[in-house]
């Protein structure tokens, strides 16, 4: 199994709503990340888990919570989103943080923050 | 953040055309990656090549590195239409991070 599993693949909500994405993977990695893309843009980092720790926060505002139950799991917990949050979330995982080996990617989930 | 910066940011070319992105980056690399992602869909990986290397070759696509101007190319040879999609390098430290894209168009 080489699939990144992303749910849901959709989701509109309001600015007073909490929501939660979630992520998964059974293919024993042990880095997983958040990434943020907007539209014609390339992904950017949100949060990088390695080892179920959070390693990295890249200055992302706090109504953004990751969360990492276990190693096969990454959740993005959302409250009080702002219209320009809307974008599409990609989670990514790789057997190590960087590394000499490549990323899987889900397919995304498309946020739109009304 | 992103470091990659490609080059050119869209291309249309023909059917059975050669289509060549560049990438160039800022700061050192265990190695640099491309990818390819379809219109709002996840990123799928196509090459890896190590700081260390200099060319790479997978099926119709040829990779290369150069550390000493910190850039890197891709080639498609005899593109498709199936082959449309945007093009990512991504350069590999202890995250991977991402440039800003070549948008790809191949015409039938």
């Amino acid at each position: 199994d080489t699939e990144v599993t992303q749910t849901p693949k959709h989701l509109v909500m309001g600015m007073t709503n909490k929501k939660s994405l979630k992520c998964e993977q059974h293919m024993g990695h042990r880095a997983m990340y958040w990434y943020k893309q907007k539209a014609k843009k390339p992904p950017e980092l949100m949060f990088v888990y390695s080892y179920e720790k959070l390693s990295i926060n890249e200055s992302v505002p706090s109504r953004f919570s990751p969360e990492c139950p276990n190693s096969s799991l990454l959740n993005l917990h959302l409250h009080a989103l702002q219209p320009e949050d809307s974008a599409l979330y990609l989670c990514a995982s790789s057997p190590q943080r960087g590394g000499n080996t490549e990323a899987f990617f889900g397919q995304g989930t498309r946020l739109t923050v009304v | 953040s992103q470091q990659g910066e490609e080059d050119p940011q869209a291309l249309s070319i023909q059917e059975g055309e050669n289509a060549t992105m560049n990438c160039s980056y800022k700061t050192s690399i265990n190695n640099l990656q491309w990818y390819r992602q379809n219109s709002g869909r996840g990123l799928v990986h196509l090459i890896l090549i190590r700081s260390n290397e200099r060319e790479k070759h997978s099926g119709r696509l040829r990779v290369t590195l150069d550390t000493s101007k910190k850039s890197s190319s891709l080639l498609i040879t005899a593109s498709r239409a199936a082959d449309t999609a945007s093009y990512f390098c991504a350069t590999v430290g202890q995250n991977f991070v991402f440039g800003p894209g070549t948008r790809l168009s191949v015409l039938p």
